[in-house]
């Protein structure tokens, strides 16, 4: 079952632009975790946020979290073409194990 | 390091085969997970594994998927007989632990058509 839903479905910029992806989830959480998926290829862990932080860096990755408004945001500053892939986020499951991951964001980074 | 390895990559079969999916998690990993991607329905979990152990099987659509995992450095998801509607890609996934904050690894994932 999907808990998170990104938003926009899918984004277009040219390199140097900064992106910024967003998510939304239905239950309370304990910690957010964002991903990225290359065409063709599997999910890469990028970045992951606890429900007590407002905010995370990680290079040109920058993440916040809002409780209050069940949501999350990726902004990726000084996009590059490499940059261009599928970003998901997700939550943990009620089980406690697994990951409810959500459509994702289509980002295409243009030269 | 080696990363998840799956195989095949492409799996191209009529419908009624049986197909298997194979999975090779990274070393000293203890959870694994299979996990179904399409297009409609995004990333589905189908089964978790414990220290080998099936956890949470809930996911698997029906009686024509089952998964072992014989040992900690292999598991195989079979579809018998297939059908159409399972073309998607599967992947699998490993971590170290057994709680959902844990990084998930992810293999490159089969891509299945059934005919």
């Amino acid at each position: 079952s999907q808990q998170g839903e990104e938003d926009p479905q899918a984004l277009s910029i040219q390199e140097g632009e900064n992106a910024t992806m967003n998510c939304s989830y239905k239950t309370s959480i304990n910690n957010l975790q964002w991903y990225r998926q290359n065409s063709g290829r599997g999910l890469v862990h990028l970045i992951l946020i606890r429900s007590n932080e407002r905010e995370k860096h990680s290079g040109r990755l920058r993440v916040t979290l809002d409780t209050s408004k069940k949501s999350s945001s990726l902004l990726i500053t000084a996009s590059r073409a490499a940059d261009t892939a599928s970003y998901f986020c997700a939550t943990e499951a009620n089980s406690g194990y697994a990951l409810n991951f959500g459509k994702g964001t289509s980002l295409l980074v243009t030269p | 390091d080696a990363g998840v390895i799956q195989s095949p990559r492409h799996e191209v079969t009529e419908m009624g085969q049986e197909v298997t999916l194979r999975c090779k998690p990274i070393s000293g990993h203890n959870s694994l997970f299979w996990y179904r991607q399409t297009m409609m329905r995004g990333l589905e979990l189908l089964i978790y594994f414990n220290n080998n152990v099936p956890i949470d099987d809930s996911g698997m659509p029906e009686d024509r998927f089952s998964a072992k995992m014989p040992n900690a450095s292999f598991s195989t998801l079979k579809i018998q007989p297939s059908e159409p509607r399972d073309s998607a890609v599967y992947f699998c996934a490993s971590s170290d632990g057994g709680t959902g904050a844990e990084d998930k690894h992810f293999g490159d994932g089969t891509r299945l058509s059934i005919l």
